[in-house]
């Protein structure tokens, strides 16, 4: 079975400490894997596709990098402008639908 | 701004009713995605129209059903509601369906 998580479920930083992200997944065929962030009450905002192993994208002090098996979204220096939830999905092969982690609370704190 | 728009953002109702949710995807974006996400299961997927044609199917009810009209709209409806079914609805569309989706703001459904 399809399945992605994420650890930790909560995280809380000082502004300024970088820390990772983790996203393990088990899919038969790995079509996509992507990163949202979601902010309370709203909807998640696209982040990065990534698409095979080895493969990496950065967006201000995000970046997000791919495995065989896992993803890790690394923030580097964060602000509290960073605090947020940040979800991971996957699309197998075959499937058009997105499976969804349950996510990492993250909080950084001045 | 994604560029999705949703209403009503907000919905309180009782149970036993129905209602429907309105999407309107990005422009030129084909396809439609509808989402539940209540705090105990996460962001789940119900159903997928691509230009007009229902493409794929989640873990959505007998009790909702969606479709996707010719300018491109959806709606989700959702009857003979239960207490369960609170949770918050979100559309997302893509122009197609492999690349990323981009998720509307969300309709909030209080079921009383």
């Amino acid at each position: 079975e399809d399945q992605v998580t994420q650890s930790p479920e909560a995280l809380r930083l000082q502004e300024g400490e970088s820390s990772s992200l983790n996203c393990s997944y088990t899919v038969s065929g790995l079509r996509g894997l992507f990163w949202y962030r979601q902010d309370p009450g709203k909807g998640p905002e696209f982040l990065f596709t990534l698409y095979s192993a080895g493969e990496e994208k950065e967006k201000e002090r995000l970046k997000a990098t791919l495995t065989k098996k896992e993803s890790f979204l690394h923030i580097t220096a964060p602000k509290p402008e960073d605090s947020a939830t940040y979800l991971c999905a996957v699309q197998a092969s075959g499937y058009n639908k997105l499976i969804f982690g349950a996510g990492t609370r993250l909080a950084v704190h001045p | 701004d994604s560029g999705v728009t949703q209403t009503p953002k907000h919905l309180i109702t009782a149970t036993g009713q129905r209602v429907t949710l309105r999407c309107s995807p990005r422009s030129g974006d084909l396809s439609v995605y509808w989402y539940q996400q209540s705090l105990d299961q996460g962001l789940q997927f119900l159903i997928q129209y691509y230009n007009g044609e229902e493409r794929a199917k989640g873990n959505i009810l007998e009790r909702f059903s969606a479709q996707q009209f010719p300018d491109l709209h959806s709606e989700l409806n959702l009857s003979s509601l239960e207490l369960g079914d609170s949770a918050l609805y979100f559309c997302a569309s893509s122009v197609d369906s492999y690349q990323e989706q981009f998720f509307g703001p969300g309709t909030r459904l209080t079921v009383l």
